[in-house]
């Protein structure tokens, strides 16, 4: 099956620094999603992003379908910006579930 | 619209006790996920549900494990004879009736199972 890869694993940053976090997949995909996890668990949907570029406040996202690969930026971080990171796509040969496919994380600290 | 909502949000439970959680999707989503996610790691999926119908299951879902959406409305999840290793939290997430390939999936807070 598809493999999502995310890099760096870890992230630790001050407050008011910029970062970019990657997601790697292996094979085509009809559907990116990128999610930041909170520390009580919840999923918060942050882009879906199939392909091209977003931006929402402080986050922009973009992704290259042809070269298998999506970026996350975070600029200016605040410590709310602390939790996991997560990527998801849907592999375009996976059937027609369009069951999310999640990437290993990137576990990200903003320090004060 | 108050997004996806799952109940309880929390249950501990003895080993071999039976469990049922309970997941209320976005209203008019027609599709609706089940996840299950264990310590430091992403998701994995479990079952999917369009409408009332589960067209998909994962073989992690194992025949101790049981999912329903009647009418197509809510559904639940019912683990038997718990072990130790379903401890986990259940995510439960639902998207719209999309066209074309838009899917974009939104989930509830999650069941944290504990099995002592």
């Amino acid at each position: 099956g598809i493999q999502v890869e995310q890099s760096p694993p870890d992230l630790i940053l001050q407050e008011g620094a910029n970062s970019t976090l990657r997601c790697n997949f292996s094979d085509s995909v009809n559907n990116l999603q990128w999610f930041h996890q909170n520390p009580w668990g919840q999923l918060i949907n942050l882009f879906y992003i199939p392909s091209g570029t977003k931006q929402n406040g402080r986050l922009s996202a973009t992704t290259v379908a042809t070269e298998r690969y999506s970026l996350l930026y975070i600029s200016s971080s605040q410590t709310t910006d602390s939790g996991v990171y997560f990527c998801a796509v849907v592999n375009r040969g996976g059937g027609a579930t369009n069951k999310l496919i999640f990437g290993t994380g990137t576990l990200l600290a903003v320090q004060p | 619209d108050t997004g996806v909502s799952q109940n309880p949000r929390h249950k501990i439970t003895k080993r071999g006790q039976n469990v049922t959680f309970r997941c209320d999707p976005i209203s008019e989503h027609n599709r609706l996920y089940w996840y299950r996610q264990t310590l430091g790691q992403g998701p994995e999926f479990l079952t999917y549900f369009q409408n009332e119908a589960q067209l998909e299951k994962s073989r992690l879902l194992s025949d101790r494990f049981s999912a329903e959406r009647p009418k197509g409305s809510f559904s639940t999840l019912e683990i038997q004879r718990t072990e130790q290793g379903d401890s986990a939290m259940y995510l439960c997430a639902s998207s719209p009736r999309g066209r074309g390939d838009n899917n974009e999936q939104y989930f509830g807070p999650g069941t944290r199972l504990t099995v002592t």
